[in-house]
């Protein structure tokens, strides 16, 4: 069965440094999530992203930030100068139709990024 | 932010079903249900959807009422794999809001 995929599964970085969080997404699907989970707290959205553009994004989803689809196969999140508050789990989602609410996501397993 | 209200936790016993309410009271004719687990810390995993019929598939049943205003979703036979957080999502759209679920303990 098809699934979404994250890279690296853990990420350990210092204050101030940029990260690029990896995804790839289910193969035929065409739209792509970015989601954070910080420990202990709800899964919060961050951005989606269509047809090589932002599609929606949060509040939390500012100038720090940054998503890339490089290539046909990966889906980037960007991190530019990584803060103490941004430790949490990033999962990557996927889904391919874009009937907007009738369309089903799929998660992948997520990177946990720790900021020291 | 999601507009359900589930909840914190219950208790099921290995075997049994298990029935997770949601309340959505203010959920508007194009909006869907949608149900989510996550099992410690992995990605949430998709387990159901629906706009008004019940629906069922190889993992769950999805009842909702006809005032669309709650539903249920039903574990026939609950697993002890079953232990999770389980989120009840209404989507307008295309992102989705998190609230804090239930947290669902099968018991052997």
């Amino acid at each position: 069965e098809p699934e979404v995929t994250q890279t690296p599964s853990h990420q350990v970085t210092q204050m101030g440094q940029e990260v690029i969080l990896r995804c790839v997404p289910i193969s035929n699907h065409l739209y792509f999530y970015w989601y954070r989970q910080i420990l202990g707290q709800k899964v919060e959205f961050l951005v989606s992203f269509y047809n090589n553009e932002i599609s929606e994004k949060s509040e939390i989803f500012d100038d720090q930030f940054s998503v890339e689809r490089p290539d046909g196969s990966n889906f980037t999140l960007k991190i530019r100068s990584t803060k103490l508050e941004d430790s949490a789990m990033y999962f990557c989602a996927s889904s391919d139709a874009g009937k907007g609410a009738a369309d089903t996501q799929y998660f992948g397993p997520g990177t946990r990024l720790t900021v020291l | 932010d999601a507009k359900t209200t589930q909840p914190p936790s219950m208790d099921c016993a290995e075997g049994r079903a298990a029935n997770l309410p949601c309340n959505h009271s203010t959920i508007s004719g194009n909006e869907y249900v949608y149900w989510y687990r996550q099992i410690h810390s992995q990605g949430p995993q998709y387990i159901i959807h629906g706009l008004k019929n019940n629906e069922t598939n190889e993992m769950a049943s999805l009842i909702i009422t006809e005032d669309r205003k709650s539903s249920t979703l039903i574990l026939p036979h609950a697993t002890l794999r079953d232990t999770a957080v389980y989120y009840c999502i209404v989507r307008p759209n295309n992102d989705m809001r998190f609230g804090a679920g239930t947290r669902l303990t099968v018991k052997p």
